[in-house]
This record gives C-alpha cells, sequence and structure tokens, in this order.
C-alpha cells in the first residue's frame, strides 16, 4: 500500500516559474526521500531528508520536512522544459527495520510548458 | 544511466505463460530491491536480497513469484502463471549499505504486458 499522498497529483507551470510539490506520509520515518520518473522510465534519487533535519538545498531543489504535520514540500525553482516528470516522495519507516525498503507516494505529474 | 541494467525492458505474454526478468545491479551494491509499479502509482515493494539471501517478502508476492539471486550480483524475478492483474512496470533497485544510506539506484524497468 501507499505510504502517503502527494499533492497536487498533476502541476503545469510556465518555464521559469517555481514548482512547489507537497508530500504527507503516515508513519514514523527514517529518512524521506524525493525521486524523479521520465515517462515509461526507472527513477532517478534526487534528494534525501533526514527525520532530524528540517530543511535541505540541492542546487535548484529545496526540500523540507515537518515530522509533527508528517509532511514534506519539493521546490523546484526556475523550472526547466526538461523538469517535465513525475516526482514521487519515498520514505523509509522506522517500522522497515534493517530492509530499509522505500515507500512511495503517488507521485506528482509535473509539466513545465516553454 | 543509474548503472543498474534490466532485461527485457518490455514484455508482452499471454496470460498463463510463464515470464522471467533480470537485473544486474551496480556491482558494488550488497542490496537489491524488486518493486512492482502500476499505471499512476508509485512503487511498491516486492522483495529485497542481502547478498545471496532473500530477507524480506511483500505480501504483494503471492505464491506465483519467485526471485533469486544466486551468487549475490545479478538477480531474476519470475512469475509462474501470469495473470491480466500481472500488468504493470517491474523495478529493480540497489545500494550499497555502508556507504551512502538509503539512497537506491533504480533500473529503468521492465514493462510486463499479460494480454
Amino acid at each position: 500500500s501507499q505510504q502517503g499522498e502527494e499533492d497536487p497529483q498533476a502541476l503545469s507551470i510556465q518555464e521559469g516559474e517555481n514548482a512547489t510539490m507537497n508530500c504527507s506520509y503516515k508513519t514514523s520515518i527514517n529518512n524521506l526521500q524525493w525521486y524523479r520518473q521520465n515517462s515509461g522510465r526507472g527513477l532517478v534519487h534526487l534528494i534525501l531528508i533526514r527525520s532530524n533535519e528540517r530543511e535541505k538545498h540541492s542546487g535548484r531543489l529545496r526540500v523540507t520536512l515537518d515530522t509533527s504535520k508528517k509532511s514534506s514540500s519539493l521546490l523546484i525553482t526556475a523550472s526547466r522544459a526538461a523538469d517535465t516528470a513525475s516526482y514521487f516522495c519515498a520514505t523509509v519507516p522506522i517500522s522497515s527495520g534493517s530492509a530499509r525498503q522505500l515507500t512511495f507516494g503517488s507521485g506528482t505529474q509535473l509539466t513545465v510548458l516553454p | 544511466d543509474t548503472g543498474v541494467s534490466q532485461d527485457p525492458r518490455h514484455k508482452i505474454t499471454k496470460r498463463g505463460q510463464n515470464v522471467t526478468f533480470r537485473c544486474d545491479p551496480i556491482s558494488e551494491h550488497n542490496r537489491l530491491y524488486w518493486y512492482r509499479q502500476t499505471l499512476g502509482q508509485g512503487p511498491e515493494f516486492l522483495t529485497y536480497f542481502q547478498n545471496e539471501a532473500q530477507l524480506e517478502k511483500s505480501r504483494l508476492l503471492s505464491d506465483r513469484f519467485s526471485a533469486e539471486r544466486p551468487k549475490g550480483s545479478f538477480s531474476t524475478l519470475e512469475i509462474q502463471r501470469t495473470e491480466q492483474g500481472d500488468s504493470a512496470m517491474y523495478l529493480c533497485a540497489s545500494r550499497q549499505i555502508m556507504t551512502r544510506p538509503s539512497e537506491q539506484f533504480f533500473g529503468p524497468g521492465t514493462r510486463l504486458t499479460v494480454l
């Protein structure tokens, strides 16, 4: 079963604008990760934030984590047409133990219009 | 290209047939995971290996599914007596547990269509 939900399910913006995606999850986590998936392809890891961190940056990406609300957001600044893809948040629940398998949300489809 | 490869990329089969998929992880990665992704959804965990040992299976992995990683390198996922509900993308991922914690490297997936 999916760990949580992402909001919005779909987002369409103009090139140069910022894109914000939100993720909610259900159980206590070790960390939360964001992945990107181009249509019909595998997933690419973007960024990881640990449960004791509140914000993290990587290039044009900014991730926040609020463990009290069990939510995270991904901000992509100055978007480009090449950012068009599906974005998934994935958690490593504490209950996963040593397995550390990822539990994914349902994803946000981002379309960046040139 | 993440360094994880999967073969075949696409498989079309008739209901009731057996299919086998292969995953070649990044060579120094000791963990290998299988996930299944249906259209419009995120991937769901199926099973994982630590070296050659299969340590956990999801309840999604019915007895028609079997996975192996015989020498701790490549892995195979076999589905026997396929059903239309098995149609999905099957993703493999690997990681090295001693270096980058939790980040997984995904292959391009095998898309299975059961007619």
